[in-house]
């Protein structure tokens, strides 16, 4: 299985200052058909899982610019330009390169 | 609009069953593949299972905990995915999310239900 294993696990943040998350995967996520299938996923507190991001840097539906990926093969990132008090919960990071897919631990984003 | 709403997590004891399902709308369901994902009380998110579609020969696969004891199946004429547990565990207790996997346009996991919840207990 591929063991994703994120940093840090808890990122306290100023409201208006940047974020990021670092995610790496124990081994490459580049799919037989060329595609990185990392997706970064948000929670709120509450709430489910909501997609965010997918192929390491497409924003999906709805998601505000202010969130970007980037990263290849092991070696992810998560950037929130300007943390806004309603980015507070927790990122994880999933491989859907193959199954079964896994997870990050967990990144709890929240307010100093 | 796609929508997935997940019924049927209760409390159970311990080596009993329970049936999950999952009733999906506002896409031809049968186009894509569905996973199931729980979270333990305050812990992270667990990839549970996954059923493809049927014109992938609809072939399952389970983590590792819970192959043997989990089946997931699917109905597409009613759009709904099941997860049928059975010799439930303490451990088993959790958040049961279904998630839309791969099809057609879509990216995996890209839709996800509010979940059900399974209590494991004496």
């Amino acid at each position: 299985d591929i063991v994703m294993t994120q940093t840090p696990l808890s990122s306290p943040v100023t409201l208006g200052q940047p974020a990021s998350i670092s995610c790496r995967s124990s081994q490459s996520l580049v799919h037989s058909d060329g595609n990185t299938y990392l997706s970064w996923l948000q929670q709120r507190p509450g709430q489910p899982p909501r997609l965010l991001i997918y192929k390491i840097s497409n924003r999906f539906s709805g998601v505000p610019d202010r969130f970007s990926g980037s990263g290849a093969g092991t070696d992810f990132t998560l950037k929130i330009s300007r943390v806004e008090a309603e980015d507070v919960g927790v990122y994880y990071c999933t491989q859907t390169t193959q199954f079964p897919r896994t997870f990050g631990q967990g990144t709890k984003v929240e307010i100093k | 609009e796609v929508q997935l709403v997940e019924s049927g997590g209760d409390l159970v004891q311990p080596g009993r069953s329970l049936r999950l399902s999952c009733t999906a709308s506002g896409f031809t369901f049968g186009d894509y593949a569905m996973s199931w994902v729980r979270q333990a009380p305050g812990k992270g998110l667990e990839w549970v299972g996954v059923i493809r579609t049927k014109a992938h020969g609809g072939p399952t696969e389970y983590a590792a905990s819970v192959r043997d004891r989990f089946t997931i199946s699917r109905d597409d004429s009613q759009s709904i995915a099941y997860l049928q547990m059975n010799s439930l565990k303490t451990e088993d207790t959790a958040v049961y999310y279904c998630a839309r996997d791969f099809g057609s346009g879509s990216y995996p996991l890209d839709y996800w239900g509010q979940g059900t919840l399974v209590t494991v207990s004496a």
